[in-house]
Order: structure tokens, then sequence, then C-alpha cells
């Protein structure tokens, strides 16, 4: 299946730093990645849809000088956390858009997510 | 009422019993569904999408009802290991995005 990684696995950090989040497809090509955010026992929340070459889209609600979004590349996607702050400590969790050769439709495949946690 | 929305659960299932949940959707417009499991502190993963006519997986089965904007997923003989929190997931419009219900806990009990 379709794999996607995700790194770091868990942050740390003190309140006004910078956090740079990876958002990988190990095993094929994704023009679009998604970026959610899940609270503990909430639902997953789309922050952002992110285009390869192009300007991220934000969901209404999502400040998108705070978390920015770079897709450089047919299999990255990053999202930075800027001057994070206790209320940004959550899982942050990617996905990769997958059309499966010969199998029709298509799904998005999830990286293990990121737990940061701001001090 | 929220796009998709699903009974938070628990469901005390015990050990090889037969469970079933559904996922009400309000957008009639949305073409594809999925269902994908969540373990707690991890990612989701698909589990299985869901087909105008149904489709089964082993022991689990999914089902789509347009008339009533819902999906099911069955599941048999239930196994400890499939406990966890089941998240279904709906496009969008004809876009691509999915919109995701809160999930439904499962717990299988010996």
């Amino acid at each position: 299946g379709a794999v996607v990684s995700q790194h770091p696995s868990w942050v740390i950090c003190k309140s006004g730093t910078s956090v740079k989040i990876e958002c990988r497809s190990l095993d094929f090509q994704a023009t679009t990645m998604f970026w959610y955010r899940q609270f503990p026992k909430q639902s997953l929340m789309l922050m952002a849809t992110s285009n390869e070459g192009s300007k991220a889209t934000y969901e209404q609600g999502v400040e998108k000088d705070k978390f920015l979004i770079n897709h450089a590349s047919l299999t990255l996607s990053t999202l930075t956390v800027t001057s994070a702050h206790p209320e940004d400590s959550s899982f942050y969790i990617c996905s990769a858009r997958h059309f499966p050769l010969g199998r029709g439709g298509e799904t998005q495949y999830f990286g293990p997510g990121t737990r940061l946690l701001v001090l | 009422r929220k796009e998709v929305e699903q009974d938070p659960g628990p469901f005390n299932v015990p050990e090889g019993a037969t469970v079933a949940f559904n996922c009400t959707y309000s957008n009639s417009a949305s073409q594809s569904f999925f269902w994908y499991r969540q373990d707690c502190r991890k990612e989701p993963k698909l589990l299985m999408s869901v087909y105008s006519s149904g489709n089964e997986d082993g022991r689990f089965t999914a089902q789509l009802n347009r008339a009533s904007q819902y999906i099911s997923l069955l599941i048999r003989d239930s196994k400890l290991s499939d406990s966890a929190t089941y998240l279904c997931a709906v496009n969008r419009d004809s876009n691509y995005q999915l919109i995701w219900g809160a999930g439904t806990k499962l717990i299988i009990k010996p």
C-alpha cells in the first residue's frame, strides 16, 4: 500500500518557537496533501490542502501566517507552526491523495502524525 | 447538523459477536465514502472504501444507502484486535477533500 512518512513524530518546544513538520509520500507522487489537527477524543479537523507548486488552501479559521505550508515537490509537504503557543499543542497529521493504478477511485493515506507540546 | 455524524459509542461487544454501526452524511452530492480505523494515539488507517453496490473484505462489510444518506460498517466474528475507533469519511461535494466523522469507539471484550 501507499506509504506516507511524517517527521518528527513528537516535538516539545518553548512558547514562541517555530516548529517544522515534514510529510513525505515514499512510494508514490502526491500532487495534493492535506494537513489535519486532532485534539483528544475529537474528530480530525482539516487545516489546509497543500498543492504541489501552488499556494495552499486554508480552511476557515486557520491562520495562513501562523501555519505555513510549502509543497515544493511531488513527495514532500511541510507545515511550519510559527511562534507556537500552548494552545497549538495537538496531534498534527498529514495525508496524501493517492490514485491506485488499475483499481479506480482514490483515497488518502496518512502519515503517522506529529505530537506537538508547547510549554 | 454536522456534515458527517457518527454515534461516538463506546460499543462494548463480546468477542465473536457481530457489530454494526452507521455514519450519516448531509451532502447528497457526495460521491466517495470510506471507513478508517484509528487506534489510540495513532494515525487513521484505511479500512475500506464504500461502493454503491456494497463491498465485503473478509469479516468486514460496508454498505451505502444513498436514499437515507448513510453508510454502514458490519464486523462479523469480532476479534479483540478490532477494538479501535472507526472513522467514516465522505468527500465534500465533487471535491476530493474529505469530511470526517468524530468516530465510533468499539471495544471488544473477551
